[in-house]
């Protein structure tokens, strides 16, 4: 069945260094990539997204592009911010089915 | 600014008594979803709505009910809250596509606590 692997957490970082968050993948046919942010108490908000191979999503800095020789969606961002402190989702939608399968979660903490 | 509601943002009930949570969208929307988000954990679909048509997930319990009277609108009923049932339940809407169009746009949640 389809499944999302993402590294485990929590990551602590200093302020201004490079994040890669690992996100790989099991799925037939072609998914749909996602990365998710979660600030704390708060809801999902989508971060960014990819629909095809070899596509790059942006938004606010962080950049995935999905990897199909590999399997792989990660996230990087290039200089982490205190604001960026969340927990960061990784999901897949294949097919015609609507439901997303979600990666465990991963927390960051990015110190002054 | 288009957007996914939902109110309150904390719900306090007790043990056994009913509780309904709402979610409201701006988006317009066809598509309404339903999700459970304990601490530390991925978010649970429960259920979803594709307009009227209602898509319940195999392992949501049947203390967990949902109503949608309009586009607009979408209602989580909990008929028995348990001590497990505590949680963050998050609304989410998408459009009715299922290909590469297809993106959910989540609310803030509602943070349930049973007493």
């Amino acid at each position: 069945g389809n499944s999302v692997t993402q590294m485990e957490g929590p990551v602590t970082l200093s302020e201004e260094a490079f994040l890669t968050i690992n996100c790989t993948y099991t799925a037939t046919g072609y998914p749909s990539l996602f990365w998710y942010v979660q600030y704390p108490g708060e809801g999902l908000q989508l971060l960014l997204k990819a629909t095809k191979a070899d596509d790059k999503g942006s938004n606010k800095g962080f950049e995935a592009t999905y990897r199909k020789e590999t399997t792989s969606f990660h996230l990087e961002k290039g200089s982490v911010q205190v604001s960026d402190s969340a927990v960061y989702f990784c999901a897949l939608r294949s097919g015609n089915n609507r439901k997303l399968i979600w990666g465990l979660g991963t927390s960051l903490a990015v110190n002054p | 600014d288009a957007m996914v509601i939902q109110n309150p943002r904390y719900q306090v009930t007790q043990f056994g008594k009913p509780v309904t949570l709402s979610c409201s969208q701006t988006l317009n929307h066809n598509v309404m979803y339903w999700y459970q988000q304990k601490s530390s954990q991925a978010p649970k679909l429960l259920f979803h709505y594709y307009d009227k048509d209602f898509n319940n997930e195999a392992d949501t319990p049947d203390n967990f009910q949902s109503r949608r009277p309009n586009t607009s609108f979408c209602f989580l009923d909990i008929r028995s809250p348990g001590l497990g049932d505590a949680a963050m339940y998050l609304c989410a809407t998408s459009l009715p596509h299922t290909g590469p169009k297809e993106t959910q746009y989540f609310g803030p949640g509602t943070r349930l606590l049973v007493l």
